[in-house]
């Protein structure tokens, strides 16, 4: 199936500090990559819609100007949590969508488990 | 919106006997339905999914059925393995693949006894 490189897989910061987390389809091209958030023993929860070349899609609640999101060309997205809190600590992952094969299909990265101390 | 519920939260089975997950969907528009296995610590990982015209699909160890007119659509895992132990996720969306993002059940946890 297709690949979505999710990096960093864990990332520890203080608070205060930006973190980046790139979300890479490494053999197709994604005009549409979706970053959830996933909180212990929880389901995940949609964050935004990223289409590139274009603004976000913020679900309601979703702070934008807290969870910058960038996608910048069809295989890259990014999400940066700025200014990041205790509070915004949790699994974060990103999926994007691929048209190989029979019909669309989503495929996920392998997620960032961010910790802000 | 779509709303999505997941039955049961936490299922145990022996080894070599089957698993039956169960959803339900709100929206009537919905018609693209896949499942994923979520190891601790990773990602989701797409093993199978089921799109609103056909009503059921195999995949070896694994099926799916829909029932478009109840809204409901099943996990069936036969001959279970250790290795099937994972949380396991329905979803549903109405457009392809899942492009205005998915919506995700609570997430079953499938327990393995040797």
């Amino acid at each position: 199936g297709a690949v979505v490189s999710q990096h960093p897989s864990r990332v520890i910061c203080k608070s205060g500090t930006s973190v980046k987390i790139e979300c890479r389809s490494l053999d197709f091209q994604a005009t549409t990559m979706f970053w959830y958030r996933q909180f212990p023993k929880q389901s995940l929860m949609l964050m935004a819609t990223s289409n590139e070349g274009s603004k976000a899609t913020y679900e309601q609640g979703v702070e934008k100007d807290k969870f910058l999101i960038n996608h910048a060309s069809l295989t890259l997205s990014t999400l940066t949590v700025t200014s990041a809190h205790p509070e915004d600590s949790s699994f974060y992952i990103c999926s994007a969508e691929s048209s190989q094969g029979p019909g669309e299909k989503l495929f996920f990265g392998s997620g960032t488990q961010l910790s802000v101390l | 919106g779509e709303n999505v519920e997941q039955h049961p939260s936490t299922l145990s089975v022996q080894e070599g006997d089957s698993a039956v997950i169960k959803c339900t969907y709100s929206d009537s528009a919905s018609n693209y339905f896949p499942w994923y296995k979520q190891e601790l610590g990773k990602g989701p990982q797409l093993i199978i999914d089921i799109r609103s015209n056909v009503g059921e699909k195999k995949d070896q160890r694994i099926a799916v059925t829909l029932n478009k007119t109840a809204k409901h659509f099943s996990l069936h895992i036969t001959e279970t393995q250790p290795e099937d132990s994972a949380v396991y996720f329905c979803a549903a969306s109405r457009t392809r693949g899942g492009a205005d993002g998915l919506t995700f059940g609570k997430g079953t946890h499938l327990i393995i006894q040797p």
